[in-house]
């Protein structure tokens, strides 16, 4: 059971570039979601989604395009970089209500540099 | 959505109980409190949720009081691995469900 797995685990971009980050659990849950943390700061949404085909936008969305097409998978896409965007990245995964337990399982985090 | 309101640090003896507070004045009646922690730049780490009743597990317990605009975590006996970040956290409701967001937490430092 790897849990909720993301890659890469570092990156450095070019400034305009475009990458995605990927996201994969293997527990069958119906939530997940994406956050970044600044250095010093606390973690701010990004997007979120309950099941394939359903998202939403977080805290901080602009810059960033998510989909779901399977419940195990849940990708970020960085449209065009910018040094603003450096940043950790983690992704976090959950089961919907009605489950005994409602925590989220978080990733160990993408490091990203935009240069 | 409720905010939370915790202080921003806290010290805390190794081996003494580490009671960490949070205000969460505007909450709903159907909305979580929850509680994680993030040790060092590792994702965070669930600990514990409630809805209104006390709450107790291996890692903690969760205090909620009557009006449940407010909550204490209870660390009965931390260790310095116990040294970290923690959220006090409400469930944020949209159309895509719920996920959580995380306001700028407690750092506890635990010392011997």
């Amino acid at each position: 059971n790897a849990g909720v797995t993301q890659t890469p685990k570092f990156q450095v971009l070019k400034t305009g570039q475009s990458m995605t980050l990927q996201c994969a659990q293997d527990m069958n849950h119906e939530y997940m979601s994406w956050y970044r943390q600044d250095p010093g700061m606390g973690l701010r949404l990004i997007h979120y989604s309950v099941g394939a085909g359903i998202t939403d936008q977080g805290e901080v969305p602009n810059g960033y395009n998510v989909s779901r097409s399977t419940t195990e998978d849940f990708p970020l896409r960085l449209l065009s970089a910018a040094p603003s965007q450096t940043s950790v990245y983690f992704c976090a995964s959950s089961y919907s209500g009605g489950r005994r337990s409602y925590g989220y399982t978080f990733g160990s985090g993408t490091r990203l540099t935009v240069v | 959505d409720a905010k939370t309101t915790q202080p921003t640090s806290m010290d805390c003896a190794e081996g003494r109980a580490a009671n960490l507070p949070c205000n969460h004045s505007t909450i709903s009646g159907n909305e979580y409190v929850y509680w994680y922690r993030q040790i060092h730049s590792q994702g965070p780490q669930y600990i514990i949720h409630g809805l209104k009743n006390n709450e107790t597990n291996e890692m903690a317990s969760l205090i909620i009081t009557e009006d449940r605009k407010s909550s204490t975590l209870i660390l009965p006996h931390a260790t310095l691995r116990d040294t970290a970040v923690y959220y006090c956290i409400v469930r944020v409701g949209g159309q895509a469900g719920t996920a959580l967001i995380f306001g700028k937490g407690t750092t506890l430092s635990v010392s011997s």
